[in-house]
């Protein structure tokens, strides 16, 4: 158990819609990261928020959005929902968010769009 | 962000050693090597990290060359549990860390 939480497990949903996924970091982790790992992409980085601040963006659509809040939970917004989107989600936290910290990861919530 | 090469697949037998290697001959000097491991439905686990001195703790040992431009994780006795999906990812500069995922190497580890 890496002591990050991630609601819910599963999730269906229809093409169109929109999901909220949640993420509960480590005890005193200030920084959080979401990645999807979808068969043909692999496991990607999509944002990283740090003490509530969005700090590094990566391959996210602009249809995803994120926060982090002041209880340092995150949310990862997924709105007109397309059957590509059907992949994990996961949700990693580390101490400082920096290059020298590991990152302790969640164990996902699958997306399954219809 | 640098790259890293690693086998495709490796094998072992419980109960014995496995030196995984991972190639990155364009490290920078402020690069960090991480290694996570994926277990089958599992999300990603942290195995080790270092920068240029080899680190060990309780999962494994990652032995760093002088140069940096190479690495090698060991698992001092393989167990079935640690058949996984193994990655070495270099997080540095303006990264903050995030996690550049490759392909990584499939370890199969047999009874």
């Amino acid at each position: 158990d890496s002591g990050v939480t991630q609601t819910p497990k599963h999730l269906i949903t229809a093409t169109g819609q929109r999901v909220t996924l949640r993420c509960s970091p480590r005890s005193g982790d200030l920084s959080v990261y979401w990645y999807q790992q979808s068969l043909d992409q692999g496991l990607q980085f999509l944002i990283q928020y740090y003490n509530g601040e969005e700090r590094a963006k990566g391959n996210i659509l602009e249809r995803f959005s994120a926060q982090q809040f002041p209880d340092l939970h995150s949310e990862l917004n997924l709105s007109s929902l397309e059957l590509g989107d059907s992949a994990l989600y996961f949700c990693a936290s580390s101490t400082r968010g920096t290059s020298r910290h590991e990152q302790y990861f969640g164990p996902g919530t699958r997306l399954t769009v219809t | 962000d640098a790259k890293t090469t690693q086998p495709n697949s490796m094998e072992s037998n419980e109960e014995e050693p496995v030196h995984l290697p991972c190639n990155h001959s364009t490290i920078s000097g402020t690069d960090y090597i991480h290694w996570y491991r994926q277990l089958p439905s599992q999300g990603p686990e942290y195995v080790i990290h270092g920068l240029t001195s080899n680190v060990n703790n309780r999962m494994a040992s990652l032995a760093i060359a002088e140069d940096r431009k190479s690495s090698t994780l060991i698992l001092h006795r393989a167990t079935l549990r640690d058949a996984a999906v193994y990655y070495c990812i270099l997080t540095g500069g303006t990264s903050y860390g995030k996690l550049t995922f490759g392909q990584g190497t499939i370890l199969t580890v047999h009874p």
